[in-house]
């Protein structure tokens, strides 16, 4: 069966310091693989989706970049946090068209 | 741009009876429409899809209704059970896009003893 791990779970990082969070697959090949956040109060906002390996598409500007250096692993990574990244990140996964997306277990980053 | 949108932050019901969740959405290629609960501290976990071809999608307790022409979505829970108190994200898909979900801001459910 299919797994996605995600992690850390928990994350408080200053402002300025560099951001690295890391999502992998199993049980899957060449699934598409997205990064959300969730900001407080508010709904799940796409930040970047991948459809294979080194294939990277941003949704959104923003102070955050995405990579996928394996078939099954997808990171999110800043050079330098600002508060306004802090909230819950979610990695996710779909097989293709017409499937659901599964989720992982969320970071929550606090920037201080 | 909020393309799907759920107008009830918050929602609170009484045990056994039915609990009824609302989303719109304004683009009308969106032909895939989901259904997510959320406990806090953990990820959004599927419920139930719906297609656009399609106007009603039922698993067990939960019921999907699909409004093509109001751009309207619900998700029926009957009858309600406390467990199922979470927060719920209704989702959109643009299937030729690559699947890309566009998800709204949630409902709160409270189901009550």
């Amino acid at each position: 069966s299919q797994t996605i791990h995600q992690w850390p779970a928990t994350l408080v990082q200053p402002v300025g310091s560099p951001l690295s969070l890391e999502c992998t697959v199993e049980g899957t090949s060449n699934p598409n693989l997205y990064w959300y956040r969730q900001a407080a109060g508010r709904g799940l906002q796409l930040l970047f989706y991948s459809v294979g390996i080194g294939q990277i598409s941003s949704e959104v500007p923003q102070n955050l970049s995405a990579s996928r250096p394996q078939d099954r692993q997808f990171i999110l990574s800043s050079k330098k946090l600002l508060l306004s990244d802090s909230g819950f990140y979610l990695c996710a996964w779909t097989l293709g068209r017409g499937t659901e997306a599964f989720f992982g277990q969320g970071t929550r980053l606090t920037v201080v | 741009d909020q393309q799907v949108k759920q107008n009830s932050p918050s929602l609170s019901v009484q045990e056994g009876r039915i609990s009824i969740l609302n989303c719109d959405y304004t683009n009308s290629m969106f032909d895939y429409f989901l259904w997510y609960k959320k406990y806090p501290a953990e990820g959004p976990t599927f419920l139930i899809s719906i297609s656009s071809i399609k106007d009603k999608n039922e698993d067990g307790r939960f019921t999907v209704f699909l409004n093509k022409s109001a751009k309207h979505l619900s998700l029926h829970i009957v009858p309600s059970q406390p467990g199922d108190s979470a927060v719920y994200f209704c989702a959109a898909s643009l299937r030729y896009n690559f699947n890309k979900f566009y998800f709204g801001s949630g409902t709160k459910l409270n189901v009550k003893p």
